[in-house]
């Protein structure tokens, strides 16, 4: 079945470590997405990327990085700058909208609990 | 900047009754698409149902429908015989393409619903 992969499910932080979460997909979808989720906040978005080797900052990309070497994968590091990185961190892809009229939603991984130690 | 409200941090309904769960959104742009995902207690999230700006016609699946107002850019989602599964936190969404040619999604601060037996 096709699907988005994150991994691990949960992950502990040490002071001054950086960490990187997986995020897979085998949808051949272009886009794909990073999104923090903390409680009463929604959804805020980190990073995303429309094509391999291209991405762009979103609301709340300081002390993160990204990079998309493969269209299937898009690693997420939390760096030590990132001084409060305590949540629920969701991958996304899409495909890119064909036309003008066409309705791509996202689909979801089943995101990656990060905590700090 | 776009903008997406949910104003109801909180809901719950009897079960086999009908809620519905508003959400409004600012933008100056006419073609647009809109989205409400569900993420129950396993946090995965889980499109249900999309509309397009353009399509006058409000959008159905099954249980769920929507009532889009474009000229008041409401997009309200109504359960239908609510049942005990669709105790879930819901999101609104909004997906733009910018003038770059990224698509972005914008989501709101979500909707705790409860359906109580």
């Amino acid at each position: 079945d096709g699907g988005i992969t994150q991994s691990p499910k949960y992950l502990f932080r040490k002071e001054g470590q950086n960490v990187t979460l997986s995020c897979e997909q085998n949808l051949n979808h272009d886009a794909m997405y990073w999104y923090r989720q903390d409680p009463g906040q929604g959804l805020r978005l980190i990073y995303y990327s429309q094509i391999v080797n291209d991405f762009q900052k979103g609301d709340i990309a300081e002390g993160y990085s990204v990079s998309r070497e493969k269209k299937e994968s898009f690693p997420l590091t939390v760096t030590s700058a990132q001084k409060n990185p305590t949540a629920f961190y969701l991958c996304a892809s899409s495909m890119t909208p064909r036309g003008a009229y066409s309705n791509q939603p996202q689909h979801f991984g089943d995101g990656t609990r990060l905590s700090i130690l | 900047a776009q903008t997406v409200t949910q104003s109801q941090p909180e809901m719950s309904v009897q079960e086999a009754e009908t809620v519905t769960l508003s959400c409004t959104y600012d933008t100056s742009e006419n073609n647009y698409y809109l989205f409400w995902y569900k993420q129950p207690p396993s946090r995965q999230m889980i499109l249900v149902i999309r509309q397009e700006a353009y399509k006058q016609q409000n959008a159905t699946e099954n249980r769920f429908s929507v009532n889009f107002q474009k000229a008041a850019k409401s997009f309200s989602l109504k359960i239908s015989d609510s049942q005990l599964g669709d105790t879930a936190m819901y999101f609104c969404a909004f997906m733009k393409k910018s003038t770059s040619g990224t698509y972005k999604y914008i989501f709101g601060t979500g909707t705790r619903l409860k359906v109580l037996a």
